[in-house]
């Protein structure tokens, strides 16, 4: 079985520019999460799909970053413009059923803004 | 409201003796706990998961947790730390009953002393 795949793995930009990671979960899985992780924090959620609906996304900051989930299979997260504090990891995961399943997590798009 | 304590930001011990890293959680409803690891520059593992069944779990590489309702807590212990150990720790709850809202601790860093 395939797991969540996340591109790009690294990722360098200048403050103000504008930066897109892309996530395609494990097939079938109907509820996909993006977390940022910021070094030596755990994983924020900042946005929870199911399928292709919005169910949580209270701590996206929606004045700079979006995030869709076309047709409920891959997803996008957008930042635009960047700042310094933006700089983390992005970490896409997804999940079969919602309760008690496995979360599968992608190997995570490290950013540094500069 | 849920929450996850993770009650040791750093716990060091030598290699071959015994681990515990420690997680009390609250929740409404009868949550779903997970242990993850996250090695440097690497994506997060699942380590074990308690879902309901038996309230001891076995995971990977010789680890455990006990969930305990009354103490509302979800210990990880191994009998015997390896040098390979060294990692952040994450301890997950998810409420079932709550759009499956996932909360992470704010992590443990295990370290292995020779």
């Amino acid at each position: 079985e395939a797991g969540v795949a996340q591109s790009p793995r690294y990722k360098i930009i200048e403050k103000r520019q504008s930066v897109a990671f892309w996530c395609n979960p494990i097939s079938g899985h109907a509820t996909l999460y993006w977390y940022q992780q910021i070094l030596g924090q755990g994983p924020k959620l900042l946005i929870q799909f199911q399928n292709n609906g919005v169910v949580d996304d209270s701590q996206l900051p929606k004045d700079r970053f979006s995030a869709e989930r076309l047709k409920g299979v891959d997803s996008t997260l957008k930042i635009q413009p960047a700042k310094l504090e933006d700089s983390a990891v992005y970490l896409c995961a997804s999940r079969d059923h919602p309760g008690w399943d496995t979360i599968y997590f992608g190997e995570g798009s490290w950013l540094t803004v500069v | 409201a849920q929450s996850v304590t993770q009650l040791d930001s750093h716990v060091s011990v030598s290699e071959g003796t015994p681990v515990l890293l420690r997680c009390n959680y609250s929740s409404s409803y009868s949550p779903s706990l997970f242990w993850y690891v996250q090695h440097p520059n690497k994506g997060l593992q699942l380590l074990l998961k308690y879902t309901s069944a038996a309230t001891l779990v076995k995971g990977i590489n010789g680890f455990e947790a006990e969930f305990k309702k009354s103490e509302t807590s979800f210990h990880l212990t191994k009998p015997s730390a390896h040098m390979s150990d060294a990692a952040e720790y994450f301890c997950v709850v998810s409420d079932p009953g709550r759009d499956d809202k996932i909360i992470f601790g704010k992590g443990t860093r295990l370290h292995i002393l020779p």
